[in-house]
């Protein structure tokens, strides 16, 4: 069974800083999608950034990037310039890649909660 | 396009009443998902639907959870007798189809008194 790990239960980061989170996973399928999701007190889980295991250049989303390890298992999370607005629980999600069977649920990791300060 | 719409947001219920936690996927998605989040916990699957089917429920309790997504209407997560343990954020989240992007509705919280 795929199981996906955060080591960082908290973080902080200055305002306009860069950050990064962890993230390590443990399959045994060659094909699947990494995901990050940015929940903030109104609960909202929002997409920050998704790769597939195939592609072996590293996703990008504005000032959101990853650091995908596919040999290593990691899947870090850099923010830049960090913003207010970025304060949140972080979530690292493992998805199988569909072939055609019924799996199409996401496996999360305990998540990072992040401070951001002024 | 309205959102994945879920309903309540906030649920009380005491010990031993039924809960009844609803979902409206978005429009043109046929695929249904449901998660519990515990304090302090990630998201855990519990069941994935499609239209008036099951298709893996291999995250749901064994007993007093039950879930539904009829042809016409919302999905549908009962929980029969509820407990103090049941008390937890529950997610819906909906697909166009399998393999597809997954849109998260906002929760329910349920809160067991």
């Amino acid at each position: 069974a795929q199981t996906v790990t955060q080591s960082q239960p908290e973080m902080s980061v200055q305002e306009a800083e860069t950050v990064t989170l962890s993230c390590t996973y443990d399959t045994s399928e060659s094909d699947y999608y990494l995901f990050w999701y940015k929940q903030p007190p109104s609960r909202q889980m929002i997409l920050v950034i998704r790769q597939e295991a195939y592609k072996q250049q590293n996703a990008t989303e504005n000032r959101f990037s990853v650091n995908f390890q596919k040999a290593a298992k990691s899947f870090s999370l850099k923010i830049s310039d960090s913003q207010l607005g970025d304060a949140a629980m972080y979530f690292c999600a493992y998805r199988t890649f569909y072939y055609g069977g019924s799996q199409g649920n996401l496996i999360f990791g305990k998540g990072t909660k992040l401070s951001v300060k002024p | 396009n309205a959102g994945v719409m879920q309903n309540p947001r906030h649920l009380v219920r005491r010990r031993g009443q039924e809960a009844r936690l609803r979902c409206s996927p978005m429009k043109g998605h046929s695929h249904v998902y449901w998660y519990r989040q515990l304090p302090e916990e990630g998201l855990k699957f519990m069941v994935y639907l499609q239209k008036e089917n099951i298709i893996d429920e291999s995250g749901m309790p064994k007993e007093r959870f039950s879930a539904e997504f009829p042809k016409e209407g919302p999905s549908i997560l009962r929980i029969q007798q509820v407990v103090r343990g049941d008390s937890a954020a529950y997610f819906c989240a909906s697909s166009e189809g399998l393999g597809t992007e997954a849109f998260f509705g906002q929760g329910t919280r349920l809160t067991v008194v």
